[in-house]
């Protein structure tokens, strides 16, 4: 049984990183076959996909558009983790956040329990 | 992006009631249309992949079925622990992109 298990603080100063981590066990983050995603929620914007990784002989990274200057997702094989840096916050991003396996053909299947993410001062 | 809208917004309805849920892609998507579940304080569950495809352990009740721009979600028969929130999500390109949810509520 797939399970993510989500790390991170639920405050963070305006312009600061917003870091979150993503424990993975029943599968491997080096898996040919899975990506792993960030996806978050707000009344606002709804359920918004921010970007994620995989790997495929090598890691590739993809993101949207919309955060792709200030977004990074890495894998941490040592650990079977991967993590979420968002810069220069502000409080649009105040969201709930959570990360997500997808395997090829198919969307996100499995969820971590979503981490309430406030940005204020 | 693909543009995702959903509709209606939310919907009223009693157990026992047959309801349909639509979603319309800004441009074609093929089949590559799938369709959530969320409860309050909760993460969205997968009920249905590639648009019609039924995720293992989800009731028969559950349907879903288009192509190319307009998919339709289908409960047959509501069940009490089906009021919740839907969504649909397009990854047929990236950005991935949901609709805005339909929030389905007793009447």
């Amino acid at each position: 049984q797939v399970q993510l298990q989500q790390s991170g603080p639920g405050l963070v100063r305006p312009s600061q990183t917003l870091s979150l981590t993503c424990a993975v066990s029943g599968d491997s983050v080096s898996s040919n076959r899975a990506a792993w995603n960030w996806i978050r929620q707000s009344p606002s914007r709804g359920l918004e996909w921010l970007g994620r990784t995989y790997y495929r002989a090598k890691w590739s990274t993809e993101y949207a558009p919309a955060v792709k200057s200030r977004i990074s997702i890495s894998p941490d094989t040592s650990r079977n983790q991967f993590s979420l840096q968002l810069n220069s916050v502000t409080p649009e991003d105040t969201a709930v956040y959570y990360c997500a396996r997808d395997t090829t053909g198919w969307p996100p299947d499995y969820w971590g329990q979503g981490t309430l993410v406030t940005v204020s001062s | 992006a693909i543009q995702m809208t959903q509709s209606p917004s939310s919907l009223s309805a009693s157990v026992g009631d047959r309801v349909t849920i639509t979603c319309r892609a800004s441009q074609g998507i093929t089949n590559d249309l799938n369709w959530y579940q969320q409860k309050p304080g909760k993460a969205p569950n997968l009920l249905i992949y590639s648009a019609s495809n039924l995720q293992p352990e989800v009731p028969s009740r559950f349907s879903g079925s288009g192509s190319g721009t307009d998919f339709t979600l289908t409960i047959s028969s509501l069940q009490p622990e089906d009021f919740a929130t839907y969504y649909c999500l397009q990854d047929y390109r990236n950005p991935f992109t949901f609709g805005q949810g339909t929030k389905l509520e007793i009447k």
